[in-house]
């Protein structure tokens, strides 16, 4: 079945440097990939998403890239500020296994003032 | 409007009991999914709702099960509690059937601890 890897597992930056976080997917008809914020004692909030028809994505500081040949996809973080300390989730959407969220492991990101 | 809403937001039960937990979908929106979210496991999806009927199920025992009512609002059970069942339970709500279209929201969870 579909397998999502993500790393790292975690990411120390200081305020104002980029951060990237990398995943993975085995599903090659996979159509949509979230990704995903979560703060201490909350639910996952989406904050960016791509569809398989495109490359590239930004919102603001945030942006995500899609490389389906090689079945793997990114989130950029630029200009990071302690706000954006939390764990980042990213998932697909595993066609072939009747469409749920397959989710990578978390990366607990940590930005520093 | 209303987000997903999830009660209630903290559990506590006893080995051998059941629990039932409530998921409130955005407004609108027709589609609940459930994960269940552990340190160990991290994510994994239980079940999906749509227009009241189970479409899509992972890879969980019979002691966890579903349903959805005709407002949309969705409710899981588990029963026999297990030590292993302690766990965060996100809901998700969707507008249709096709999330990819859609996008998911999450509610905040249900925090089961089971003792």
């Amino acid at each position: 079945g579909e397998n999502v890897e993500q790393h790292p597992s975690t990411l120390s930056v200081q305020e104002g440097d980029s951060a990237v976080i990398k995943c993975t997917y085995s599903d090659s008809a996979s159509n949509y990939f979230p990704w995903y914020k979560q703060e201490l004692g909350k639910g996952p909030q989406l904050i960016i998403d791509i569809r398989s028809n495109v490359g590239e994505k930004k919102d603001q500081r945030i942006a995500v890239t899609l490389n389906k040949t090689a079945k793997h996809f990114s989130l950029h973080i630029t200009e990071t500020q302690p706000e954006d300390s939390a764990v980042y989730f990213c998932a697909a959407l595993g066609v072939s296994q009747g469409g749920k969220l397959i989710f990578g492991q978390g990366t607990e990101l940590s930005v520093k003032p | 409007k209303a987000g997903v809403t999830q009660t209630p937001r903290y559990l506590i039960k006893t080995r051998g009991q059941q629990v039932t937990l409530s998921c409130s979908p955005i407004s609108g929106h027709r589609s609940v999914s459930w994960y269940q979210q552990t340190p160990g496991q991290g994510l994994q999806f239980l079940f999906e709702y749509f227009s009241e009927t189970q479409r899509n199920k992972g890879n969980f025992p019979g002691r966890f099960s579903g349903r959805q009512f005709s407002n949309s609002r969705s409710e899981m059970n588990v029963s026999t509690l297990e030590l292993g069942d302690s766990a965060l339970y996100l809901c998700a709500s969707s507008l249709g059937i096709h999330g990819a279209n859609y996008g998911y929201t999450f509610g905040s969870g249900t925090r089961l601890t089971v003792v």
